[in-house]
């Protein structure tokens, strides 16, 4: 079983809907990471988080420490949302050095 | 204007042979590191430097090899024991020396023939 896990991994859904993918980790972690990579190849790191929730436009991300998850939702989803949004975790066990990665989820937005 | 960039982009090569890829930083970035991409997993980490003429493993080292003579760079040999080079490699950098907010470059997709 990965370390961490992330639902679903493919997302197709109309424009103006609201989206959200999950993110399930099984080990202590000091911080959580949200990261979307373009159909170009390129990342960019979306929010890092350790608690509660952040906002950024119309992106949020929650996590919850004691039940092991994470989500990252969008509202309003438009065509350019479309991408892989990729879940990371630090873990503890490695002295914050290394980041593990979900497989991703694949998000299509369709006008 | 601050980034990490790689280069080619795109490289080919043909079995047997080593290739090097380039990864030069200028956010004055202390840690550096470089993961493997391939299709259905996440990205996984090969080698990482915290300092310069310092690196370690990563998850997946054996066939590859790192140097971190500068700062700013941190060149990626992909060796011929490498069994399965094809790939998506991306090179990343972060402020200090843990794994906090890591900025990615754009990548360089490796195919070997």
């Amino acid at each position: 079983k990965n370390e961490v896990e992330q639902s679903p991994q493919n997302l197709t859904a109309q424009e103006g809907e609201f989206i959200t993918i999950n993110c399930s980790y099984s080990v202590g972690i000091s911080a959580l990471h949200w990261l979307q990579q373009h159909p170009g190849g390129g990342i960019v790191s979306l929010f890092m988080l350790s608690s509660g929730k952040k906002k950024h436009g119309r992106l949020i991300a929650t996590i919850n420490i004691q039940e092991k998850h994470s989500s990252l939702h969008i509202t309003a989803s438009h065509p350019r949302d479309s991408a892989v949004y990729i879940c990371a975790v630090e873990s503890s066990n490695f002295g914050n050095e290394k980041l593990t990665f979900g497989t991703g989820t694949r998000l299509t937005i369709i006008p | 204007d601050g980034g990490i960039t790689q280069s080619p982009k795109y490289l080919f090569r043909k079995e047997g042979q080593n290739v090097t890829l380039s990864c030069e930083q200028n956010l004055n970035h202390d840690a550096m590191y470089w993961y493997r991409q391939d299709p259905g997993q996440g990205l996984r980490l090969i080698y990482y430097s915290q300092i310069v003429n310092d690196f370690q493993k990563g998850d997946i080292a054996e066939g590859y090899s790192v140097s971190r003579e500068k700062k700013e760079s941190f060149p990626l040999t992909v060796t011929s024991a490498q069994k399965n080079p094809t790939a998506f490699y991306l090179c990343a950098s972060s402020k200090g020396r843990t794994a906090s907010e890591q900025y990615f470059g754009p990548g360089t997709r490796l195919t070997v023939t």
